[in-house]
Formats: structure tokens, C-alpha cells, sequence
């Protein structure tokens, strides 16, 4: 089946850290990847979606500046954290979705931030 | 607008059979998803549902009623692997995911 991979699983560091996260889709060729954000016992949070070759488009809220979305091929996609604070600590989950018609959204592992 | 609701938990027995409903609105429509997520740990994909009526997969079955906006995901043969949250989703008319906030399935032995 189609698999996601999202690396890494787990982050600690430093306030002020730039963190980079990486989803790829690894046997399908993803047009749109998401990136979810999930805060314990809470539900799924949608910050962007991004497409391959255009600029991501963001959720309302979540500071673009920030949270740095590259989508520069078919199968991977960026995350990147700009100057983390503790406050960004959470769950991020990328998820792809086939570019073909009614196909599900296929999740990575996640990568479980913390900023100290 | 567009809505989706679900219960916030359930519990049930070993062994026993669980229904779980969730309710949708929106004007556009491609297709109901339920996704199982156990705690810290990405979802994963149970079953998607674009035409109405039952789609069975091993011990668990999805429904869905366009008309109604209903779905439910049904398991039975109910394993203590089984507590997890159950998330459904149906994908709007720009194909993107709007979700529901969950349900807390718990096992009971």
C-alpha cells in the first residue's frame, strides 16, 4: 500500500532552534501534502496545504513566516520551524494524498517536537 | 457551512460489537473517511465511503447515507487493540479533509 515517510520521529532542542521536517510519499506521486499539527488529547489541526510547485496555502492562524512549507517535487515535502520556542512543541503530522481521483490521505509517523 | 460532529467517547466490552456514528454538512462531497488513531501516534486509514450503503473489511465495516449525511464505523469481535480514537472525515468539493474531532473508543475485558 502506499506509505508516507516522515522524518525525524523526535526533536529536542534549544529555544530559538530552526527545525526541519521531511515527508515523503515513498510509491505514489503526492500533487498536495498536508501538515497537521496535534496538541495532546486534542484533534487534528490543519496548518497548510501545500501542492507541489506553488507557494502552500495557510490555515488561518498559523503564521506563514513561521512555519516554513516547501513542496519542491512530487514526493517530498518541508516543514520547516523557524526559531522554535517552547510553545511549539507539539505533534506534526504530514499526510500526501494521490493526485488520483477519491483517494485517502496516507499520514506519516509524525515527528514529535520539543523545544527546551 | 460545513460541520462534521461525532461522539466524544464510548466504551465498550471485549468482545462485543461498537457503532460508531458520525454526522456531516456541506454543499460539496467526495467521499466519508475513518482513520484510527492511537494515542501518539499518527492516524491510519480504516475506510472510505463514497456511495451509499455498508463496505465490509474484515472486523470492521463502514456505512455511509449521502441523503442523511450519516456514516458509521462498526467493529466487531471488539479487541483490547482496539481502544484507540476513531476519526471521521469526509472530503469537501476542493478535496480537502474536514474532520471531526474524534472518538475515544475505550475497551472494557
Amino acid at each position: 500500500g502506499a506509505v508516507v515517510s516522515q522524518h525525524p520521529s523526535w526533536v529536542i532542542c534549544k529555544s530559538g532552534t530552526s527545525v526541519k521536517i521531511e515527508c515523503r510519499s515513498l510509491d505514489f506521486q503526492a500533487t498536495t501534502m498536508f501538515w497537521y499539527r496535534q496538541f495532546p488529547k486534542q484533534s487534528l489541526m490543519l496548518m497548510a496545504t501545500s501542492n507541489e510547485g506553488s507557494k502552500a496555502t495557510y490555515e488561518q492562524g498559523v503564521e506563514k513566516d513561521k512555519f516554513l512549507i516547501n513542496h519542491a517535487s512530487l514526493t517530498l515535502s518541508t516543514l520547516t520551524v523557524t526559531s522554535a520556542h517552547p510553545e511549539d512543541s507539539s505533534f506534526y503530522i504530514c499526510s500526501a494524498r494521490d493526485g488520483r481521483e477519491n483517494q485517502p490521505q496516507h499520514f506519516g509517523d509524525g515527528t514529535r517536537l520539543s523545544i527546551l | 457551512g460545513q460541520n462534521i460532529d461525532q461522539p466524544t467517547e464510548m466504551t465498550a466490552t471485549e468482545g462485543a460489537i461498537v457503532q460508531i456514528n458520525c454526522t456531516y454538512q456541506t454543499s460539496g462531497f467526495n467521499g466519508l473517511f475513518w482513520y484510527q488513531q492511537h494515542a501518539g501516534e499518527a492516524p491510519t486509514f480504516l475506510s472510505y465511503n463514497v456511495l451509499d450503503g455498508l463496505e465490509e473489511k474484515g472486523r470492521f465495516s463502514s456505512f455511509l447515507s449521502r441523503s442523511k449525511g450519516y456514516s458509521y464505523l462498526l467493529l466487531k469481535e471488539l479487541q483490547m487493540k482496539d481502544s484507540a480514537s476513531y476519526l471521521c472525515a469526509f472530503m469537501d468539493s476542493n478535496y480537502q479533509l474536514i474532520w471531526g474531532a474524534g472518538t475515544k473508543l475505550i475497551i472494557k475485558p
